[in-house]
């Protein structure tokens, strides 16, 4: 258990809806990042953000954002749902920003099905 | 830009073999970090390993050893006396400092599937 928490751990919905992802990074962690797994992409880093402001953007569509919150969890927000987002949503947390040097602990995903 | 390249797609073995999971990577970062991650069946993304661009000396750590070489831009994966539950997929990845003009976003490679038969 890497400490970080996701939820939902399964969503499926249909084509043109909004759903929210949530994460609740490790205790300590003010970094964190968004990941998406998908089969023809491989693992793509989405967004960063460190303690509440956006640090990073990677190939985030802009049907998605997200925020960081006071208690430092986390949501992305996708909407207008393709069937092509279907994928594994990673969230991971680590200490702080800045040195790279910090490994990133995973979460254990979300699996959002658009049908 | 940086970039992660496991060759290897699928590897299969049998218990008790040797295997080494292969690690090449670019970048234009003078500083920077590489990690090993394994993913098994259940889907979790589990930390295995951190290396800086500094350190080039091998680590070993129970049955797996990591050869870092700058030279040939390969960070290699071995695990000895494979076992069944060795059985992920293995990803490589590869991240730059924020305060060097780099980011910290993890760079991954597309994984090796490693399946370890009894």
């Amino acid at each position: 258990d890497s400490g970080v928490t996701q939820t939902p751990k399964h969503l499926i919905t249909a084509t043109g809806q909004r759903v929210t992802l949530r994460c609740s990074p490790r205790s300590g962690d003010l970094s964190v990042y968004w990941y998406q797994q998908s089969l023809d992409q491989g693992l793509q880093f989405l967004i960063q953000y460190y303690n509440g402001e956006e640090r990073a953007k990677g190939n985030i569509l802009e049907r998605f954002s997200a925020q960081q919150f006071p208690d430092l969890h986390s949501e992305l927000n996708l909407s207008s749902l393709e069937l092509g987002d279907s994928a594994l949503y990673f969230c991971a947390s680590s200490v702080a920003a800045g040195t790279g040097a910090n490994e990133q602990f995973f979460g254990p995903g979300t699996r959002l099905t658009v049908l | 830009a940086q970039k992660v390249t496991q060759a290897q797609t699928e590897i299969s073995v049998v218990e008790k073999e040797d295997v080494t999971l292969d690690c090449v990577y670019e970048t234009r970062d003078t500083t920077y970090y590489l990690f090993w991650y394994k993913q098994p069946p259940s889907g979790e993304l589990v930390f295995l390993i951190r290396r800086n661009s500094f350190d080039e000396q091998n680590e070993i750590s129970g049955r797996y050893s990591w050869n870092f070489q700058k030279s040939t831009s390969s960070f290699n994966f071995t695990i000895t006396a494979s076992q069944v539950v060795d059985s992920a997929v293995y990803f490589c990845a590869l991240s730059g400092i924020i305060t060097q003009g780099g980011s910290e976003k993890l760079v991954f490679g597309k994984g090796t599937k490693l399946t370890v038969n009894p």
